[in-house]
């Protein structure tokens, strides 16, 4: 079974600059997450949805950042304009069952490292 | 607000050492806890889930365990080798509403060889 796809690797830009991520969760999962993950800490949640529906994104700065799950499949997540502060790991995740039920298992892909200049 | 704690931040034991990782949440109304292992510029593998209304989990050398009402969770490692060094994170999901999870900050782990 193929596990969740993300895309670039690696990605380095200048602040002000804007940049997107690609994920490709695994095949029937219905619920995709976005995490940040600043060195040293541990990953926080930006977004949820659930097929192409937003879940929670309370967490997420609207003021910059945006994430859209077309057809319930493949996201994106673009920052617009980049800061410093964005610099992180940002990693995507999937799980098979719906928002709300409990012992779901969150497999999560290998990440995009971003560095804001 | 949810905050979990991860002690120690790093950990280096000779190799065959057992040894404990702690876990610490603050909110105790969780659905579950997941224990994960973090490699070098990889993602997140998934290593023990304990719901809430379970006492423990083990798999191999892994053996975690919950006390809900105290706020606590363990990661007991036996016979530790040079292959289970690795970044350990905790992580905690609240029951109700979405099901994003709350992670500590990790405990960095060598084993000597």
């Amino acid at each position: 079974e193929a596990g969740v796809a993300q895309s670039p690797r690696y990605k380095i830009i200048e602040k002000r600059q804007s940049v997107a991520f690609w994920c490709n969760p695994i095949s029937g999962h219905a619920t995709l997450y976005w995490y940040q993950q600043i060195l040293g800490q541990g990953p926080k949640l930006l977004i949820q949805f659930q097929n192409n529906g937003v879940v929670d994104d309370s967490q997420l700065p609207k003021d910059r950042f945006s994430a859209e799950r077309l057809k319930g499949v493949d996201s994106t997540l673009k920052i617009q304009p980049a800061k410093l502060e964005d610099s992180a790991v940002y990693l995507c995740a999937s799980s098979l069952g719906w928002s709300g039920t409990s012992g779901e298992t969150q497999y999560f892909g290998p990440g995009t490292r971003l560095l804001v200049l | 607000k949810q905050e979990v704690t991860q002690i120690p931040a790093a950990l280096s034991v000779p190799e065959g050492e057992n040894l404990v990782l702690n876990c610490s949440f603050t909110d105790s109304a969780i659905y579950n806890l997941q224990w994960f292992r973090q490699d070098p510029g990889k993602g997140l593998t998934s290593l023990l889930l304990i719901q809430s209304s379970q006492r423990e989990q083990t798999s191999g050398r892994l053996n975690a365990s919950l006390d809900k009402s105290s706020g606590r969770s363990t990661l007991y490692i036996a016979a530790s080798q040079p292959g289970d060094s690795a970044t350990y994170l905790c992580a905690v999901r609240l029951t109700g509403g979405a099901d994003g999870l709350t992670f500590g900050k990790g405990t960095h782990l060598i084993i000597q060889p």
